[in-house]
């Protein structure tokens, strides 16, 4: 079964960091694109990062800086490092596999709050 | 950045209505368009890809229509499932953008 799982959403202070994961099953990570997306609290979607094939990256001008996507191949997992965070950051984030299909496979999401 | 707008923001609807969500892009996009709904508490769920390529499993009652910059999402006919938020998304370029939802409501 195609799968994506996040991990490691939670609370964090302003100015803090927070790593999230998302661990992929029944396809390979680093023969996709994958992308983060994140849902602020009754908002609506915003794409907020990308890791290519080949292992280039992009990233919203939101986040540029502070956020950095990386893959683990050997764990078939995607990350999101997330510095020097903002009340603003605060939102459900999402990875999705990204390509000809659009993002076709979604997490179920976790949840950062910055307080 | 290609900016996407859709119309309307709200819908109130009745089971059985013929729905049109519009979206519309700054910018040309070819068919690189893809409409997801979402219920609360949930992930997005992809229902059209490629402007009028219906996702595997996602019932015929759903179409998709469009190119360049004008698209619509069509439910011929409104089931009890259906009442979620719903967004266009383009991906013809980086940053992926989205519209800003559309609700459909019970009438």
């Amino acid at each position: 079964e195609v799968q994506l799982v996040e991990s490691g959403g939670g609370l964090i202070q302003p100015g803090g960091s927070l790593r999230l994961s998302c661990a992929a099953s029944g396809f390979i990570v680093s023969s996709n694109y994958m992308s983060w997306v994140r849902q602020a609290p009754g908002k609506g979607l915003e794409w907020v990062s990308v890791i290519y094939r080949g292992g280039n990256t992009d990233y919203a001008d939101s986040v540029k800086g502070r956020f950095t996507i990386s893959t683990d191949n050997s764990k078939n997992t995607v990350h999101l490092q997330m510095n020097s965070l903002r009340v603003g950051d605060t939102a459900v984030y999402y990875c999705a596999r990204d390509g000809y299909a659009a993002l076709d496979v979604w997490g179920q999401g976790t949840t950062v709050t910055v307080s | 950045d290609i900016q996407m707008t859709q119309s309307p923001s709200t819908l109130s609807v009745s089971v059985g209505d013929r729905v049109t969500i519009t979206c519309r892009a700054s910018q040309s996009i070819s068919d690189w368009l893809a409409w997801y709904q979402q219920k609360p508490g949930k992930a997005p769920k992809l229902l059209i890809y490629k402007a009028s390529n219906l996702e595997s499993g996602v019932p015929s009652r759903f179409s998709g229509s469009g190119s360049g910059t004008a698209f619509t999402l069509t439910l011929s006919s409104l089931q009890p499932d259906d009442f979620a938020t719903y967004y266009c998304q383009q991906y013809n370029s980086y940053p992926r953008t989205f519209g800003q939802g559309t609700k459909l409501e019970i009438k």
